[in-house]
C-alpha cells in the first residue's frame, strides 16, 4: 500500500523544544497539504505545497511554523519552540497532479507538548 | 468564523436504517464539497463527492445530495451497517476543488447492531 506515510505517528516535545514531522506522499502526487485538528475539532487548512514551492499558507501560524517540500525527499513541517497549544494530530495529504479536491491522507502524527 | 458546519456531534441508528448526516456552509463560493470518513487513529477517507452543477450524487449505499439555495448538502446511508460507524467530515472547496478544502467538525456516527 504506497499511500501517504507520515511520521513520526506520535511525538513527545517539551515546551520550547522542535517538532519536526514528515509526510511522504504518494507516489506520483506533487501536491502536499498538511492539515492540523485540534481536540474536539474539525481538520484546519495549514499549508499547501508542491514541489519545492509554497502555493498557499494562508492557514500556517506566521510564527514558529514553517514547512518544505523539496525536489527530493519527504515534506517537512517544522514548528520551533512548541507550547502548549501546539498539541494536536497533524494530517498530511496529497493529491495528483490535476488537483480534483479529492485529497489521500495519511494516519497523522500526534503531537504531545507536556 | 466556520465555513462549513456540521450541528450534530453525533448520530445513532440502528443497523439496517437510514443515517442522515447534515452539513451547512456559509460561504456561497464553495461549489464542490466531499464526504470523508475517519476511524480513530487512522486519516480521513475521502467517500463521495458533489459538484455544485448536480443535487445529487450515489455511490451505492452513499446519497449526497446538495440544495445550493439553502447551502446544505447531506449524506444518507443506506442501509447503515456497524462498519460506517465513524466520524464524517463534511468539506467545501472553491474553483471546482482546486483550492483548500475546509472542513467541518465532524459528527460521529454508531451504527448498532
Amino acid at each position: 500500500n504506497a499511500g501517504v506515510m507520515q511520521n513520526p505517528r506520535h511525538l513527545v516535545r517539551r515546551r520550547g523544544q522542535e517538532a519536526r514531522l514528515r509526510c511522504s506522499p504518494v507516489k506520483g502526487h506533487s501536491h502536499v497539504y498538511w492539515y492540523r485538528q485540534l481536540p474536539e475539532e474539525g481538520l484546519k487548512f495549514m499549508v499547501y505545497l508542491q514541489k519545492e514551492n509554497i502555493i498557499d499558507e494562508s492557514g500556517m501560524p506566521k510564527e514558529r511554523f514553517s514547512a518544505e517540500f523539496p525536489k527530493e525527499g519527504p515534506s517537512i513541517l517544522r514548528i520551533q519552540q512548541v507550547v502548549r497549544g501546539d498539541s494536536a494530530a497533524y494530517f498530511c495529504a496529497s493529491s495528483p497532479d490535476k488537483n480534483t479536491g479529492e485529497l489521500f491522507f495519511g494516519e497523522g502524527s500526534r503531537l504531545t507538548v507536556l | 468564523d466556520q465555513q462549513v458546519k456540521q450541528n450534530s456531534p453525533s448520530l445513532s441508528v440502528q443497523e439496517g436504517r437510514i443515517s442522515i448526516l447534515n452539513c451547512d456552509y456559509t460561504n456561497s463560493m464553495f461549489d464542490y464539497f466531499l464526504w470523508y470518513k475517519k476511524y480513530p487513529a487512522e486519516g480521513p477517507t475521502f467517500l463521495i463527492s458533489i459538484s455544485s452543477i448536480k443535487d445529487k450524487n450515489e455511490d451505492g449505499r452513499f446519497t449526497v445530495f446538495l440544495n445550493k439555495s439553502a447551502k446544505h448538502l447531506s449524506l444518507h446511508i443506506v442501509p447503515s451497517q456497524p462498519g460506517d460507524s465513524a466520524v464524517y467530515f463534511c468539506a467545501a472547496s472553491r474553483n471546482s476543488g482546486n483550492t483548500p478544502l475546509v472542513f467541518g467538525k465532524g459528527t460521529r456516527l454508531s451504527v448498532i447492531a
